[in-house]
């Protein structure tokens, strides 16, 4: 089993529509980060948490440190949200562990 | 122009040829990476320099090399580079470490 695991896989939804990634871990964790990855490759980073909620945009990321369990939610989608979206996790000093990512496609 | 740049963005070599991935940042970052992504994995760690003078293995190093020219640069060397090493190789500095890693555009490496 991965430390890091994500759900759903991959998903598709009508442009406008709410959206939520699910992030589960099963280490000690100091961060949490969500990533996104563009469908050219690059990746940016979103979110830095290591407690409670913050919010950008349509973008809102929440994380429940005891739970062990971190959300990415998407409201009003749209097509450019489109990308692959990764959850990492810092534990240790240098060590990140990354998600294997989900896959999101926003039809218009 | 783009905080941390990689060269080239597209390799294609075969196998035993030595081939070295070049990051350069603008960031003026003291944290560097070098991760690897495959299909259906997550990035995982190869090496990171927290100075110039200071570089160490991450998980899945054997088989790759590296160099901190300067505090900018940040080489990764397949010194002698085989098929399962096709993979797209990304380069991140960060200010500190924990802090938000900032990405360069990645490399995709093929080796046949």
């Amino acid at each position: 089993k991965n430390e890091v695991e994500q759900s759903p896989q991959n998903l598709t939804a009508q442009e406008g529509e709410f959206i939520t990634i699910n992030c589960s871990y099963s280490v000690g964790i100091s961060a949490l980060h969500w990533l996104q990855q563009h469908p050219g490759g690059g990746i940016v980073s979103l979110f830095m948490l290591s407690s409670g909620k913050k919010k950008h945009g349509r973008l809102i990321a929440t994380i429940n440190i005891q739970e062990k369990h971190s959300s990415l939610h998407i409201t009003a989608s749209h097509p450019r949200d489109s990308a692959v979206y990764i959850c990492a996790v810092r534990s240790g000093t240098y060590k990140y562990i990354f998600g294997t990512g989900t896959r999101l496609k926003v039809l218009a | 122009d783009a905080d941390v740049t990689q060269t080239p963005r597209n390799r294609i070599t075969k196998t035993g040829k030595r081939i070295m991935l070049e990051c350069s940042q603008t960031k003026g970052h003291d944290r560097m990476y070098w991760y690897r992504q495959d299909p259906g994995l997550g990035l995982r760690l190869i090496y990171y320099s927290f100075d110039v003078k200071d570089i160490n293995k991450g998980e899945i190093s054997d088989g790759y090399s590296v160099s901190r020219q300067a505090q900018a640069k940040f080489s990764l060397s397949l010194e002698s580079a085989i098929p399962n090493q096709t993979a797209l190789y990304f380069c991140a500095t960060s200010e500190n470490v924990g802090y938000e890693q900032f990405f360069g555009p990645g490399t995709r490496l093929t080796v046949l």
